[in-house]
């Protein structure tokens, strides 16, 4: 059973860049066919997608956040992990990793978010 | 870009009663990847409805999808206790790859 967990520094200074990792059950970060996104949730509004990375190492991000965004993937430590830099207060969200072990449309499995406060 | 509306915004029922919540594109969606999620406070949202209209694993069959293009429904068919949430959809394929729409709140009447 796929299993996701968000960990994150809880405190961002405004243009540092914010680094949150999510641990994977053991075993399914380098399976073939399971595709990795990161969604937020800033407060009081709705979720919006960040980025995916398929299985084959393809990465998708969302152009609204430009070029400020990374996710890399460490299959020896089943994590894998969102970079985002140049951070301002309009970064400050729950940001929840997620994926599916099938196709890309959308995520089965989520994790519980970690809130990440850029002030 | 892609623009999914969702609505309403809030939806005031009583447990049993049905629910109908609407989720309108901007363009149409690509090959029905429509889905729709069940969202708490404080937990993970949980996927609902994939491909516009089935069931993920584990979800009871009061809910149901339907519609195709740019127009689509979730209902709950009597609502329980555990069903008051905010409701999101969520579409892949157009500009950016991923869109929600900004969620139908289920409050108790």
């Amino acid at each position: 059973h796929l299993q996701l967990q968000e960990s994150g520094p809880g405190l961002v200074k405004p243009s540092e860049t914010l680094s949150v990792i999510c641990s994977v059950s053991p075993g399914y970060l380098g399976s073939l066919s399971t595709y990795w996104g990161w969604i937020r949730q800033p407060p009081g509004k709705g979720l919006e997608w960040i980025g995916t990375v398929y299985y084959s190492g393809s990465a998708y991000y969302n152009p609204s956040l430009g070029s400020r965004v990374t996710i890399s993937m460490d299959t020896s430590k089943s994590q894998f992990s969102l970079k985002l830099n140049s951070v301002t207060a309009a970064d400050t969200a729950i940001y929840y990793c997620a994926a599916d072990q099938f196709n890309p449309y959308w995520f089965k499995s989520w994790g519980q978010g970690t809130l990440v406060t850029v002030s | 870009d892609m623009v999914l509306t969702q609505s309403p915004g809030t939806l005031s029922l009583s447990p049993g009663e049905r629910a109908t919540l609407s989720c309108r594109a901007s363009q149409s969606v690509t090959s029905n990847f429509l889905a729709w999620y069940q969202h708490k406070p404080g937990q993970a949202p949980r996927l609902l409805i994939y491909g516009a209209s089935s069931r993920a694993t584990g979800i009871p069959d009061r809910f149901s999808g339907s519609g195709s293009g740019t127009d689509f429904t979730l209902t709950i068919t009597r609502l329980e206790p555990e069903d008051f949430a905010v409701y999101y959809c969520q579409q892949y394929g157009s500009s950016p790859l991923y869109t929600f729409g900004q969620g139908t709140k289920v409050d108790i009447k």
